[in-house]
């Protein structure tokens, strides 16, 4: 049973580009949250999907970042027009969604840099 | 006002040894749950142990267990006989089920374990 997917593992831009991140949950999970962890920082939560619905985006910036979870492919996160200061490393995590479900399983990231 | 107090930036213990992370939270929700995640150097994030709020007992898997104490807010985790391999960066985190599930990460303590 593979654990949630992340590609790419590494990605580097140049300013002004796009950056796409994408994130397959767990078999059979249908709850989806992205997180963010700035160089020695700590994960801020960004966003929380459940397919072809977006639940929370209550951390994500207003601008240049959006986030999908289609009914058919993966979570993709969209950051347009990467700046410096988007380099970071962007966790996807999965869950059941069940009540009681205790665990978000993680990804084991994307690491963008931008140039 | 933080939601995930972690005091301790850095830690050190000596192999073989009990060490305890410290790990305060404020939440105003009745409901809610308390994890720790383990981060090594390549970057995942590894779920260790979860405690619920009407958990009547400490949680404990393996060598790891949450010391609990509720009406103090704490929730700090002791690992016992330290190996090499837990040198890493340790993250409190907490879900309030009023949340949606989003979890709120502490901005982490690195561990490092001396020989």
């Amino acid at each position: 049973n593979a654990g949630v997917m992340q590609n790419p593992r590494h990605l580097v831009r140049r300013r002004g580009q796009e950056a796409r991140l994408r994130c397959s949950p767990m078999k059979g999970h249908s709850h989806v949250y992205w997180y963010r962890q700035l160089p020695e920082e700590g994960l801020k939560f960004m966003v929380y999907l459940q397919k072809e619905n977006i639940i929370d985006e209550s951390g994500m910036p207003k601008e240049r970042f959006s986030a999908e979870f289609p009914k058919e492919g993966p979570s993709i996160l969209r950051i347009q027009q990467v700046v410096r200061g988007d380099s970071a490393a962007y966790f996807c995590a999965s869950s059941p969604g069940l009540a009681g479900s205790n665990e978000q399983f993680f990804g084991p990231g994307t690491r963008l840099t931008v140039l | 006002a933080q939601k995930i107090t972690q005091t301790q930036p850095g830690m050190f213990v000596q192999e073989k040894e009990a060490v305890t992370l410290d790990c305060t939270y404020d939440t105003s929700d009745p409901s809610y749950g308390l994890f720790w995640y383990k981060q090594p150097s390549s970057g995942e994030m590894i779920f260790l142990i979860y405690q619920g709020s009407y958990d009547q007992q400490n949680a404990t898997e393996g060598r790891y267990s949450l010391n609990f104490q509720k009406a103090r807010k704490s929730a700090n985790l002791v690992i016992s006989a330290s190996q090499l391999g837990d040198s890493a960066m340790y993250f409190c985190a907490m879900r309030e089920n009023g949340g949606y599930q989003k979890v709120t990460f502490g901005t982490g303590t690195k561990l490092q374990v001396i020989p």
